[in-house]
């Protein structure tokens, strides 16, 4: 496989369902990212990992816990969500986040659709 | 105030033209922009990267940047009805490298 994967592609949960969502890159990148994006709402940062640690966590409410086992997959654990909270969820990839390096261009997961109910 | 701001469109364009898209950023720090295309439920796809002033060509694309003005625009000459799709620009909050602040979209739609 190439590039950036995700599963699974869609999602439907009620508001008391435990579920993960999981990211895997194959382009030997040190850093990924969760995105959510909602309609017609821009894409908003979640977290950030460099090297496996968290560097950003913008804000998000503690239903959602990331979880970064290795440089090369991403989870994304979810429960007692809201309904609020569907929207299309993405994962990128990039080169490590080294202090003055531009070229960290930031490739993308084909996302996990989420529906809670 | 919004970081990164686009004309949300529709931009109407007849195949064949030029398609303009502009993108102005509020942080002088930042040093990389990105413009991504994001077709109607995809995600976003990379097409262009710039960090240096001036014109940046890629096939049928240009990337301009103008850091003294703050901003970023996108050509997409010889546009084709693939082309339809919403265009977002992306540039780093100047504190955090790496950490893209998107605007909200251009939609283009390509006429024939």
């Amino acid at each position: 496989e190439t590039g950036v994967t995700q599963t699974p592609r869609h999602l439907v949960m009620g508001m008391t369902n435990k579920k993960s969502l999981k990211c895997e890159q194959h382009l030997g990148h040190n850093a990924m990212y969760w995105y959510k994006q909602s309609a017609k709402k821009p894409l908003e940062l979640m977290f950030v990992y460099n090297f496996k640690e968290q560097t950003e966590n913008n804000s998000v409410p503690s239903r959602f816990s990331p979880e970064c086992p290795n440089s090369s997959h991403l989870f994304l654990h979810l429960h007692t969500l809201q309904p609020e909270d569907s929207a299309l969820y993405l994962c990128a990839s990039s080169q490590d986040l080294a202090s003055g390096r531009l070229d960290y261009e930031q490739y993308f997961g084909p996302g996990t659709r989420l529906t809670v109910t | 105030q919004k970081e990164v701001e686009q004309n949300s469109g529709p931009l109407s364009v007849p195949e064949g033209a030029i398609a303009s898209l502009n993108c102005t950023y509020s942080d002088r720090g930042s040093q990389s922009f990105f413009w991504y295309r994001q077709y109607s439920g995809k995600s976003p796809e990379l097409i262009m990267s710039i960090y240096s002033n001036g014109d940046k060509e890629d096939g049928r694309f240009t990337a301009q940047l103008n850091k003294a003005s703050q901003y970023v625009s996108l050509l997409i000459r010889d546009s084709q009805p693939s082309d339809s799709a919403t265009y977002l620009c992306a540039a780093p909050r100047g504190d955090s490298w790496g950490k893209l602040q998107f605007g909200a979209g251009t939609q283009v739609v390509v006429t024939p």
